[in-house]
This record gives C-alpha cells, sequence and structure tokens, in this order.
C-alpha cells in the first residue's frame, strides 16, 4: 500500500508555543489530505480537509486560525497548533487520498500520528 | 453521511474466525465500505474495501449483502496480534468523503 510519513511522532511544548506537524504521500500525490485528532479510547474526529493550492475545509467547532493548515505541494501538508494549551493536548492522524477524489479506485492511507502534549 | 453501527467490543481466541459486522441502513449508491485497523498510538491502517458481494484479500474477507445495508469484515485464524480497534467507515468513492469514524469495535484476542 501507499506510505504516508508523519512528523514528529511525539513533540512535548510549553504553553503558548507553536507545533508543527508534518504530513507527506512518500510514494504519491496526494491532492487531498485530511487531518483528525483523537483522545484516549475514543474514535478519531475529522478537523479539516487540505487540498493542495487551496484553502483548507475545516469541521464545525474547529478553529481555523488556531489549527492552521497548509498544503503546498502534492506531497505534503503541515498542521501547525498556535498557541497551544493542555487541552490541545491530544494524538494527531493525518491521511492522504490516492487516486482522484470521487474514483471508485481511491483509498485512504494513514500517517502514524503525533502525540502532543502540552504542559 | 451513512451513519455506522459496529459492537462496541468482540473477544475471541486464537486461531478463531472472528467476523465482526457493521451496519449501513444509509449507505448511499455511489458508497463504498472500508474497513480500518488501528492499534493503540498508531494511525489506522487500510485493510479492505468493498462495493457488493464478497471481496477478499491476504489478510481478510468482506462480506456484503444485496441491499448493501451492513456488511461483515471476516479475519480467518486470528492471533494474538489482531487484538486492535476495527472501523467500518461508508462513503462515495472508495469510502473517503466525509470520513466520518463511528466508535469502531475493539477485538481482544485471547491465548
Amino acid at each position: 500500500g501507499a506510505v504516508v510519513s508523519q512528523h514528529p511522532s511525539r513533540v512535548i511544548c510549553k504553553s503558548g508555543t507553536s507545533v508543527k506537524i508534518e504530513c507527506r504521500s512518500l510514494d504519491f500525490q496526494a491532492t487531498t489530505m485530511f487531518w483528525y485528532r483523537q483522545f484516549p479510547k475514543q474514535s478519531l474526529m475529522l478537523m479539516a480537509t487540505s487540498n493542495e493550492g487551496s484553502k483548507a475545509t475545516y469541521e464545525q467547532g474547529v478553529e481555523k486560525d488556531k489549527f492552521l493548515i497548509n498544503h503546498a505541494s502534492l506531497t505534503l501538508s503541515t498542521l501547525t497548533v498556535t498557541s497551544a494549551h493542555p487541552e490541545d493536548s491530544s494524538f494527531y492522524i493525518c491521511s492522504a487520498l490516492t487516486g482522484d477524489r470521487g474514483r471508485k479506485d481511491e483509498k485512504l492511507f494513514f500517517g502514524s500520528g503525533t502525540q502532543l502534549s502540552v504542559l | 453521511l451513512a451513519k455506522t453501527t459496529q459492537p462496541i467490543s468482540m473477544d475471541s481466541y486464537e486461531g478463531q474466525e472472528v467476523n465482526i459486522t457493521c451496519s449501513h441502513n444509509n449507505i448511499a449508491t455511489n458508497d463504498y465500505i472500508t474497513w480500518y485497523q488501528q492499534f493503540p498510538s498508531q494511525g489506522p491502517r487500510f485493510i479492505i474495501q468493498g462495493y457488493k458481494t464478497k471481496v477478499t484479500n491476504e489478510v481478510a474477507s468482506l462480506f456484503i449483502p444485496a441491499d448493501r445495508k451492513s456488511s461483515t469484515l471476516s479475519l480467518p485464524r486470528v492471533s494474538l496480534s489482531d487484538t486492535a480497534v476495527y472501523y467500518c467507515l461508508v462513503g462515495a468513492g472508495g469510502g473517503a468523503d466525509g470520513l466520518t469514524f463511528g466508535k469502531g469495535t475493539h477485538l481482544i484476542i485471547q491465548p
């Protein structure tokens, strides 16, 4: 299957600092990537849809100024948690879509996740 | 978006076949059904995807009845390493549209 690399795997930061998480599709081009967060023992919650060359689409309740998404190339999307606070501590996961969206051959592959701990 | 319902948890033993069923009564004509596996502190891993009837790959089979209102993931001869959370997703074009994860099924395999 396709490989999605997510970095860093773990980050600890002080309250008020910003943290950038990178998501790369290593062996395919992804026009669409997705960002999720997951709290312990809970399911994944979609935060936003990242489209190459355009603004991200955020889910209801997700602050776009808090979670900045940049999808500058077909292989890289970044999520920046700005002015992080302890309540932002969570497991963040990215995913990338292979193929053209809406085609029956498209599939979704996930990064390994980033555990963010804000002190 | 088609909502999915799965059992919260299941238990089985090594060497057994495990079947996990997902209900998706509101599935749309263009929707595909995709199953993912997630281990703690890892991203979900694609297992299998289908539209109708039966799909089989090297790790699992997916059974989809004619009305497509449910699907069953079948794991043959499970091992301890199959202990994980399994999610069923339904969406257009390969299950990627919307990407609403349900609660998933926590499968626990015992020796």
